[in-house]
């Protein structure tokens, strides 16, 4: 079974500081990872993906397999980045569905 | 730029009515998805479609059903609108593989 856990539903840092978002998964096989997020009053978008091994934002995440995680970073944060921060996986090719985590909702302070 | 859009962005139904949420994509993408979105819980998926006429269920299909008759459109339909699917119902679609998903604006449904 497929299954993703954030588990952080609120994380809160100032302007300028670290920021990691956290991402655990539990699946077998090769997984494909994503990030996504939703600004305020925006829909939901895909922010990174890991096979794409690219820098959004400033955001980056790596795929860790021994630890079975895929936590999202920014060495700076910026008041624009609050928002809701979805992990999601898909079980590598042929797969016909992505499975979410449970969403952290991230607040910068000025 | 892809383009989901959801019919309604805010309806409110009563218990027992039968409920219909359409979403349309203007992409010719194959796949396409229903998921409601709840505080704490994420997105969890309802239905998805990979094809037009084709439907599998998803991880909580209860109460629901779903019809694709062409490519571009897949409804949601709720049989007899109960209090608990009070919640922010998410489409979207994509293209084949990765599943990079687009979604629309959602539709938020009220059951009282």
């Amino acid at each position: 079974a497929q299954r993703v856990t954030q588990p952080e539903k609120l994380l809160s840092v100032f302007k300028g500081a670290p920021v990691e978002l956290k991402c655990n998964y539990s699946y077998s096989g090769s997984p494909e990872l994503f990030w996504y997020v939703q600004y305020s009053r925006q829909r939901l978008q895909l922010l990174l993906r890991h096979i794409s091994r690219e820098s959004i934002k400033g955001f980056t995440a790596d795929l860790n397999k021994g630890e079975t995680s895929f936590h999202l970073k920014k060495p700076f944060a910026q008041e624009e980045d609050s928002a809701m921060y979805y992990c999601a996986l898909s079980g590598g090719q042929g797969a016909q569905k992505l499975v979410f985590g449970q969403g952290t909702r991230l607040t910068i302070n000025p | 730029d892809v383009k989901v859009t959801q019919s309604s962005r805010y309806l409110v139904k009563r218990t027992g009515e039968k409920v219909f949420l359409e979403c349309v994509q203007d992409m010719d993408h194959e796949n396409m998805f229903w998921y409601r979105q709840d505080p704490g819980l994420g997105l969890r998926l309802i239905y998805f479609s990979y094809d037009v006429k084709m439907k599998e269920k998803g991880d909580i299909p209860e109460g629901y059903s779903v019809s694709r008759e062409k490519k571009e459109r897949f409804s949601l339909i709720l049989e007899s609108a109960s209090t608990n699917q009070t919640s922010m119902y998410l489409c979207a679609s994509s293209l084949g593989q990765p599943l990079s998903l687009h979604f629309g604006n959602g539709t938020r449904l009220t059951v009282t």
